[in-house]
C-alpha cells in the first residue's frame, strides 16, 4: 500500500524544546517537501529536497531544519527557535524534482507548543 | 515576491447551485495546480494546466486558466454535498517552488 506517512498525528510540546516531524514514502519519489498551514492561509513551503543529501530553504525556514539522509525519509524538526510552532505541517512528495509535478501529501501532524 | 490572491475567501451556497472561485497572480505562471482539501483532511490533486487558454473538464469541474497565464478559475456547476472543502490554486514560480493561494472554502446547504 503505497503512500506518505507522517507520524504523530497530534503533537503536543512544551515551550522551548525542540521536535521532530517524521515523515515516510515508498512511492519511490524523488522530491520531498515540507510545508505549513495556518487557519485562513494557504500552504507556505519551509523546506524542500529534489535529491537525497540535498535540500533548499523555502519562504519561511528560519526555526527549522531538515536532513534527507534516505530517499524515503524526510524528518523535520521545528527548533526552540520558531517564534510561533503551533500549526499544521504537511508533508509532500513528487515524482519528478521540478514543481511541475503533481504533489502528494501526506495526513499531516498538528503541533501545538505551549 | 511573486503572490497569489484567490477569491472569494469563503462560500456557502444551496445544494444545487454553482460555485466558482478566481486565482491571479501578479507575474505570468509557467503552470498552475489545484488542489481539494476535505475538512479535517489533506490537500489532493485535482488538475495542472500548461498552455495559455486551456480549460480542462473533470465530470461537473471546469478549470480554466487564463490567455495571459496569470489567472485561472475552477467552477462547479449545481454543487454537491461531497464538494465541500477548501480549493487552494498553487502557481509554479522560479526556482522550481509551488506558491499556493489561501484557498477558498466552500460549504453547501442540503
Amino acid at each position: 500500500d503505497g503512500g506518505i506517512t507522517q507520524s504523530p498525528k497530534y503533537l503536543f510540546r512544551k515551550e522551548g524544546q525542540n521536535v521532530t516531524l517524521s515523515c515516510e514514502q515508498n512511492l519511490n519519489h524523488d522530491a520531498m517537501y515540507w510545508y505549513r498551514q495556518d487557519p485562513g492561509q494557504g500552504l507556505r513551503l519551509i523546506y524542500y529536497s529534489q535529491i537525497v543529501n540535498d535540500f533548499q530553504k523555502g519562504d519561511i525556514a528560519e526555526g527549522y531544519s531538515v536532513s534527507r539522509e534516505k530517499k524515503e525519509s524526510f524528518p523535520l524538526t521545528v527548533t526552540s527557535a520558531q517564534k510561533n510552532p503551533t500549526a499544521f505541517y504537511l508533508c509532500a512528495s513528487s515524482i519528478g524534482r521540478t514543481a511541475t509535478y503533481e504533489q502528494y501529501f501526506g495526513p499531516g501532524t498538528r503541533l501545538t507548543v505551549t | 515576491g511573486q503572490q497569489v490572491m484567490q477569491i472569494p475567501q469563503y462560500q456557502h451556497v444551496q445544494e444545487g447551485e454553482d460555485f466558482t472561485t478566481y486565482c491571479n497572480s501578479s507575474t505570468t505562471l509557467s503552470n498552475i495546480q489545484w488542489y481539494k482539501q476535505r475538512p479535517g483532511g489533506h490537500p489532493v490533486f485535482l488538475i495542472q494546466l500548461v498552455k495559455s487558454g486551456e480549460v480542462k473538464k473533470q465530470k461537473r469541474l471546469t478549470f480554466q486558466f487564463g490567455e495571459a497565464k496569470k489567472n485561472s478559475s475552477l467552477h462547479i456547476t449545481a454543487t454537491q454535498t461531497t464538494d465541500v472543502g477548501t480549493y487552494f490554486c498553487a502557481g509554479v514560480r522560479s526556482g522550481n517552488k509551488l506558491v499556493f493561494g489561501a484557498g477558498t472554502i466552500l460549504r453547501v446547504k442540503s
